[in-house]
């Protein structure tokens, strides 16, 4: 029983580097978010998916990309990774339920990223 | 603009000692609100939500939160603390849009 399962788990990158974040759920969500979490700022999301195939930004998009090729997928890429963006990032997804929209998120480990 | 506010940064407590932690969120619609937990190291985990009904919700670990509609307020509240508590607390809201956000996060230490 994975639930959600980031990859990888820490990443030293040097400036101007590119990189992806691999998030896999295995609970049949719908919905599937990138966060990116510092100090003092709590959870910030990045980008967020509604279903396969469709994405959208959230509040510190900048930097990011996103795609969701497959449902159980939900990949986060850096094409050219900054200082500013070191940071730990998390993964999350939910159920969709038309019958209870308060479905709550399930996280992953997180990848803590630094960028040098 | 939706967001979320914890005005405590960090709180100390002593073991057995009563706890409330504060969120206020603004949102125009009716707001599902969350509290969550992180342990050092970890993701986050559900402690409690609430969408509608009562407004006093009651989650795990003898966590419970009260939704005051008036004052835009999900106040997370324990009776009596334990040592294993000590951890990072996140309020969040989620928008009819259904992005989840957070709030920056209370940092509680518990004093033996």
């Amino acid at each position: 029983n994975a639930g959600v399962t980031q990859t990888p788990k820490f990443r030293v990158l040097k400036t101007g580097q590119s990189m992806t974040l691999l998030c896999a759920q295995d609970m049949n969500h719908e919905y599937m978010y990138w966060y990116r979490q510092d100090p003092g700022m709590g959870l910030r999301l990045i980008h967020y998916s509604v279903g396969e195939g469709t994405t959208a930004k959230g509040e510190v998009p900048d930097g990011y990309n996103v795609s969701r090729l497959k449902k159980q997928n939900f990949l986060l890429g850096l094409e050219s990774a900054a200082p500013s963006q070191t940071s730990v990032y998390f993964c999350a997804s939910r159920k969709l339920l038309i019958r209870d929209r308060n479905t709550e998120a399930f996280f992953g480990q997180g990848t803590r990223l630094t960028v040098v | 603009a939706q967001s979320v506010t914890q005005p405590d940064i960090h709180i100390t407590v002593s073991e057995g000692a009563s706890l409330e932690l504060r969120c206020n969120y603004s949102y125009g619609a009716t707001p599902y609100l969350f509290w969550y937990v992180q342990s050092p190291g970890q993701g986050l985990q559900l402690l409690l939500k609430y969408f509608s009904g009562d407004t006093l919700v009651q989650g795990i670990k003898g966590f419970e939160a009260e939704f005051k509609r008036s004052q835009s307020s999900f106040n997370l509240r324990k009776p009596s603390v334990h040592w294993s508590d000590a951890a990072e607390y996140f309020c969040a809201v989620k928008t009819s849009y259904d992005k989840v956000i957070f709030g920056p996060g209370t940092s509680l230490s518990v004093i033996p």
